[in-house]
């Protein structure tokens, strides 16, 4: 049972590029979510899925999209990315929503230039 | 606007002492209240859950209490240890615009001196 992963753990980006960032659970949880952490901001939510095949918009959802084609995959896309981006990004998941506890990935660590 | 605050942002003690972590909260009309734990490059773990019916939760040497009157929950740790160094973030749970949502503070970051 790994619990949440995320792939990969750094990257660094040059302005425009574009990537995916993964995340997968193995603990058959409905709910997945995105999150940036940013120094002096706290996290704050991007994107959530409630189930396979949906996807909602969190808090700061501008310029990213994300796909929940499998219930145990939720992936972060960035189609063009800006410095503004840069920052620890976390995948959590829970089984029920918001009312449960949330289990969390270790990090991506992104950098644009 | 809903805004989570904890205060200090960080804060040192020796090995044993009992310690208390703030968490401050605006709009009272949240669901619930959840404290984590964050080591350094690492995720997020959760320690407690306090429904917004509930006033307090235990686990071990943590106790974490829920005053949403005042817009307050404390977590206390009993006979701190090094191991428990580490960022302690709390977060809210609440409707915006018809969404739910999970609020964090910015964490108080803790240092267990031995």
């Amino acid at each position: 049972n790994a619990g949440v992963t995320q792939t990969p753990k750094f990257r660094v980006l040059k302005t425009g590029q574009s990537m995916t960032l993964l995340c997968a659970q193995d603990m058959n949880h409905e709910y997945m979510y995105w999150y940036r952490q940013d120094p002096g901001m706290g996290l704050r939510l991007i994107h959530y899925s409630v189930g396979e095949g949906t996807t909602a918009k969190g808090e700061v959802p501008d310029g990213y999209n994300v796909s929940r084609l499998k219930k145990q995959n939720f992936l972060l896309g960035l189609e063009s990315a800006a410095p503004s981006q840069t920052s620890v990004y976390f995948c959590a998941s829970s089984y029920l929503g918001f009312q449960e506890t949330q289990y969390f990935g270790p990090g991506t660590r992104l950098l644009v230039l | 606007k809903q805004e989570v605050t904890q205060i200090p942002a960080a804060l040192s003690v020796p090995e044993g002492e009992n310690l208390v972590l703030n968490c401050s909260f605006t709009d009272s009309a949240i669901y619930n209240l959840q404290w984590f734990r964050q080591d350094p490059g690492k995720g997020l773990t959760s320690l407690l859950l306090i429904q917004s019916s509930q006033r307090e939760q235990t686990s071990g040497r943590l106790n974490a209490s829920l005053d949403k009157s005042s817009g307050r929950s404390t977590l206390y740790i009993a006979a701190s240890q090094p191991g428990d160094s580490a960022t302690y973030l709390c977060a809210v749970r609440l409707m915006i615009q018809g969404a739910q949502k999970l609020v964090f503070g910015q964490g108080t970051r803790l240092t267990i001196n031995p």
